[in-house]
């Protein structure tokens, strides 16, 4: 089954500063790639979502770049604000099949934003 | 997106009893699932819940602990049977809508078995 790996696990950035956030994943037939960031005590809040036929997308501050022949994909938050501080996951999924759907989720990055 | 939500939103159970957690959509979904967020951790997939059939486990997960509902496109049910305090975790619901499968979770369950 696919596997989701995602770097770092922690990250602090000064208010204003860039923050990047890495993932890989193992199976090729992975096509949907989706960032969930997690508040404490909240649930996942899906932020931005990348479909295997781009590379880049980009939200306000946010962005998201997927290399699939590297089979990589990251976020990244530009000018990073201190509501920003939370827990972000990416994620893998294949959008056919009996995989239809089903999310893999990486272990997740505690993103600090210090003022 | 669509709005989902959880009942209980969190509960304390004895060992060896069971606890069914429940699910809504505000609109019909093609596909929900159930998750299991433990304290600090990531979110793993417990099983998709088909509408009109048996629902599909993960590894790891079997259908008499785990066992799951969903009887109509909005509405699905996840059972913790015979608890342990191993169980103690987050449950989450989430559904996907239309054929870009954006994936929308409910607020959770905390579930604390004593």
């Amino acid at each position: 089954g696919e596997n989701v790996e995602q770097h770092p696990s922690t990250l602090s950035v000064q208010e204003g500063d860039s923050a990047v956030i890495k993932c890989t994943y193992s199976d090729s037939a992975s096509n949907y790639f989706p960032w969930y960031k997690q508040e404490l005590g909240k649930r996942p809040q899906l932020i931005i979502d990348i479909r295997s036929n781009v590379g880049e997308k980009k939200d306000q501050r946010i962005a998201v770049t997927l290399n699939k022949t590297a089979k990589h994909f990251s976020l990244h938050i530009t000018e990073t604000q201190p509501e920003d501080s939370a827990v972000y996951f990416c994620a893998a999924s294949m959008g056919g099949g009996t995989s239809y759907g089903k999310l893999t989720f990486g272990q997740g990055t505690i993103l600090t934003v210090h003022p | 997106s669509a709005v989902i939500s959880q009942k209980p939103s969190r509960d304390i159970c004895q060992r060896g009893t069971s606890l069914t957690i429940q699910c809504q959509v505000d609109s019909q979904v093609t596909m929900m699932f159930w998750y299991r967020q433990q304290p600090g951790q990531s979110l793993t997939l417990i099983a998709t819940a088909n509408q009109g059939s048996e629902a599909t486990y993960e590894s790891g997960f079997v259908i008499d602990k785990f066992p799951i509902s969903r009887p109509n496109l909005t509405f699905s049910t996840l059972t913790v049977s015979n608890m342990s305090p191993e169980d103690s975790s987050i449950y989450l619901c989430s559904a996907s809508t239309g054929s870009y499968n954006e994936q929308f979770f409910g607020p959770g369950t905390r579930l604390t078995v004593l």
